[in-house]
């Protein structure tokens, strides 16, 4: 089956310095992915869709600013958390699949610890 | 604004046992329901993916269902094992390509030996 590798797996950051998770389709290509986030007993939350080769598009009451997200090439999609607090400590998943109506593949996840 | 229930929020077997998992979404109009497994610190695993214009699907000793009518699906585990222990997901998607997934909160799963 498709393989998404999500690094890293886990990472403690300072407050207010920028951490960047990274996102890859190691046997398809994927043109669009998609990113989760999920607080400890609670849902994954759809954060945004991203696209290949365009901007990516965020869910209501997402910071697009906070939470860059470049999809550079077909097989990568980085999340960037941006002057990172407290309030950000999650675990962010990504999730691919090859083509619509497909079933999507997930990464890993990362566990986001920010001090 | 489509919201997904899971209930029960953890649920607790012996070995040996079957057990049900129960998923509830507020609107029908959905293209697919999935069910997924998550282990602690993790990532998803699908296990079952079952179509809107679909009664069921199964997989070894799983057996989804879903009624879209009433917006609720049920995942069956038969002769449960130590290895099931884990957090179940239902997923449910509304947009044309499938793609984006509305979740619910998850049942915490523990089968004890």
């Amino acid at each position: 089956g498709a393989v998404v590798s999500q690094h890293p797996s886990w990472v403690i950051c300072k407050s207010g310095t920028s951490v960047k998770i990274e996102c890859r389709s190691l046997d398809f290509q994927a043109t669009t992915m998609f990113w989760y986030r999920q607080f400890p007993k609670q849902s994954l939350m759809l954060m945004a869709t991203s696209n290949e080769g365009s901007k990516a598009t965020y869910e209501q009451g997402v910071e697009k600013d906070k939470f860059l997200i470049n999809h550079a090439s077909l097989t990568l999609s980085t999340l960037t958390v941006t002057s990172a607090h407290p309030e950000d400590s999650s675990f962010y998943i990504c999730s691919a699949s090859r083509r619509e109506n497909e079933k999507l593949f997930f990464g890993s996840g990362t566990q986001l610890s920010v001090l | 604004k489509q919201e997904v229930t899971q209930i029960p929020a953890a649920l607790s077997v012996p070995e040996g046992e079957n057990l049900v998992l129960n998923c509830s979404f507020t609107d029908s109009a959905i293209y697919n329901l999935q069910w997924f497994r998550q282990d602690p610190g993790k990532g998803l695993t699908s296990l079952l993916l079952i179509q809107s214009s679909q009664r069921e699907q199964t997989s070894g000793r799983l057996n989804a269902s879903l009624d879209k009518s009433s917006g609720r699906s049920t995942l069956y585990i038969a002769a449960s094992q130590p290895g099931d222990s884990a957090t179940y997901l239902c997923a449910v998607t509304d947009d044309q390509g499938a793609q984006k997934l509305v979740f619910g909160q998850g049942t915490r799963l523990t089968i004890n030996p």
